[in-house]
Order: C-alpha cells, then sequence, then structure tokens
C-alpha cells in the first residue's frame, strides 16, 4: 500500500471545467511534487514545494494552479485545460534527497 | 543539457535468464542516481540510490552499479513478477533545490 494517497483515481473533464486533483502523504517528508506522465513516456516534473512554498514551477501553464495548504496536502486546480493535458498525474514526497514516494496517480481525461 | 538515456526500450527475458538495462547521463552536478520499478498504471516504487562511481546496491535479484557515465541495473535470474518499467532519474541541481531527471525507461518482459 503506498502511503501517498491520491484522489481521484479517474477523472473526466470538459475544457471549460474546473476541478481539482488532491494529494495527502503522512511521512513526515516537507517536499511535495507533482509530475504529469503520459503513455510509454517517462514522468515530466510539474512542480516543487519545499516547506509548503513553491520551489519549482517547469514552466507549466497557468491552467494548472498548485496549491499547499500545509505540509500534509498537496492540490492541484485544473482550469481550461486542452486535451492533450489527458496524462496520468503523479504526486510524490520526499526528502529532497531524491528518493521519492508516489502515489498511484490520478488519471485525467480531457473531452 | 541534461540528459538521461536508457537502453534498451524494451526487454523479453525467459525465466531464469540474466540480463542487464544501461542508463547513460550527461548532467551537470550529479548529485545521485536512481532507479525506480513503475507497473502498468502505478507510481515508480524507489528502488536503488547510487551517489558515487564504483558503488553498488542488491536487492534480491537486483544490482545497481554506477560509473562516472552510466549506470547498469544487472537482473539475476529473473522471475515473471519482475515484469516492470524500469526507470532511471538523475538528481541535479535547479535553482537552490534538487530536481530529478527521468529517463524514458525499459520496458522489461519476463516469460516463464
Amino acid at each position: 500500500d503506498t502511503e501517498v494517497t491520491q484522489t481521484p483515481k479517474h477523472l473526466v473533464m470538459g475544457m471549460t471545467n474546473k476541478k481539482s486533483l488532491k494529494c495527502e502523504q503522512h511521512m513526515g517528508h516537507r517536499a511535495m511534487y507533482w509530475y504529469k506522465q503520459k503513455a510509454k513516456k517517462p514522468p515530466e516534473l510539474m512542480f516543487v514545494y519545499s516547506y509548503e512554498k513553491l520551489s519549482i514551477n517547469e514552466s507549466v501553464p497557468s491552467r494548472f494552479s498548485p496549491e499547499c495548504p500545509n505540509s500534509s496536502l498537496l492540490n492541484l486546480h485544473l482550469h481550461a485545460l486542452q486535451p492533450e493535458d489527458s496524462a496520468l498525474y503523479l504526486c510524490a514526497s520526499g526528502k529532497n534527497t531524491g528518493e521519492l514516494f508516489f502515489g498511484e496517480g490520478s488519471r485525467l481525461t480531457v473531452l | 543539457e541534461d540528459q538521461v538515456t536508457q537502453s534498451p526500450e524494451a526487454l523479453r527475458l525467459q525465466e531464469g535468464e540474466s540480463s542487464s538495462l544501461n542508463c547513460s547521463y550527461t548532467v551537470s552536478g550529479l548529485r545521485g542516481l536512481f532507479w525506480y520499478r513503475q507497473d502498468p498504471g502505478k507510481g515508480p516504487e524507489f528502488l536503488f540510490t547510487l551517489y558515487s562511481a564504483g558503488e553498488e546496491k542488491e536487492k534480491e535479484r537486483l544490482k545497481a552499479t554506477l560509473t562516472k557515465k552510466e549506470s547498469f541495473l544487472h537482473i539475476t535470474a529473473p522471475k515473471p513478477e519482475d515484469s516492470a518499467t524500469y526507470l532511471c532519474a538523475v538528481q541535479v541541481p535547479s535553482g537552490g533545490y534538487n530536481k530529478l531527471i527521468f529517463g524514458a525507461g525499459t520496458r522489461l518482459a519476463v516469460h516463464p
């Protein structure tokens, strides 16, 4: 069982919808990450939060908006997405050592 | 530009047939090299961290090694349950923080 929990597991949304992906960890890690993964491709880093502050934004379009309400929670707010944004969105936590603990992901389909 | 290249893209083995996966990298300021295993539809699972050339780590049928330019993941007498995608990642500095850059992975299929 993963110690990083992501909800929902599956999400289908239209291009005009607003939705959010949620991630929770209780391992005491102070770094949390969002990755995007397309089929048969490696995970691509989107955002990194360190001590609840946004430390890395890999030039992600503003239709993706991250939020870290506290050290255990990480959200990704979605608005006006495009079909090419359909992917598996992975949340991870870690100690900034590179050893990351990933959730099972949220599979997003944009119609 | 930091780059991580894995080969082969896909590998099919018979149960018990040992082999090696390769990860070559070109990065500035390597902070560590990591191996992850990913099953279909799941998030990657951490396997090993290697920090310096000559270092080796082992876990069950897997052994990871590191040189100055590449890493190998050796699989000894694999079983069907070892079938997965194996991802290599390098940790590099980024604006005062560290980030992981993943290779494209090797899809391993072990047949009985």
